[in-house]
């Protein structure tokens, strides 16, 4: 199975800071799709197919990456950013998950 | 509007089986494949298996021998039992839905608590 690495684990950013997390693949995949989650909720689709915001996701975060390398960009931190962070693949079977970037606001 | 929900016993003594419920809303069954997952507290997500719009299902290699999902398709519910549970089962345990036209997971239900212990 494809194996997530995401890195950081735990990362912390100030109000309006540029926030960069990253998923790598340990074989190359098509697709790569993010959830954000906050404690004591179920995961949201937050961006899917690499690049695409899912509806209500602000602008501020973006998508990027091909192959084994994808990442998740949010241009100006802001508190409600503050989740967690977990990257999938489904490229090929089974499923995989990252185990998550935990971003945590200054 | 599409939900899911789900429904389960809460605490599963040690080597008992579990069984959980997920109900949907706002769509069919037969078009689009629900996936369980689970979260052990504190952890990451671990996709456990699909079943599909026809009825075919697919499973997580490593809990395979232990895993069962099923549907009733006119009740709108999906069924997961997983047999011989121990600690490390404890999770929160979600269904989610299956993107139309991507292979993520669009939406997602509230989750349901299952804690092994004696």
């Amino acid at each position: 199975q494809i194996v997530l690495t995401q890195s950081p684990a735990i990362m912390s950013a100030s109000p309006g800071e540029k926030v960069t997390m990253t998923c790598s693949a340990s074989s190359s995949v098509s697709y790569m799709h993010w959830y954000q989650q906050k404690s004591g909720t179920s995961p949201k689709r937050w961006i899917y197919d690499t690049s695409k915001l899912a509806s209500g996701v602000p602008v501020r975060f973006s998508g990027s990456g091909s192959g084994t390398s994808y990442s998740l960009t949010i241009s100006s931190m802001e508190a409600e950013d503050a989740a967690t962070y977990y990257c999938q693949q489904w490229s090929s079977n089974p499923p995989t998950f990252g185990g998550g970037t935990k971003l945590e606001i200054k | 509007q599409v939900q899911l929900k789900e429904s389960g016993p809460g605490l599963v003594a040690p080597s008992q089986s579990l069984s959980i419920t997920c109900t949907v809303s706002g769509f069919s069954l037969t078009d689009y494949g629900v996936s369980w997952i689970r979260q052990p507290p504190g952890k990451g997500l671990e996709w456990l298996g699909v079943i599909w719009g026809g009825g075919s299902t697919y499973y997580n290699s490593a809990l395979k021998s232990r895993l069962s999902i099923s549907k009733d398709n006119s009740k709108s519910q999906v069924f997961l039992k997983m047999n011989s549970l121990q600690t490390d089962d404890t999770a929160m345990y979600y269904c989610a839905k299956k993107a139309q036209l991507g292979w993520y997971f669009d939406v997602w239900g509230a989750g349901t608590t299952v804690t092994v212990s004696s």
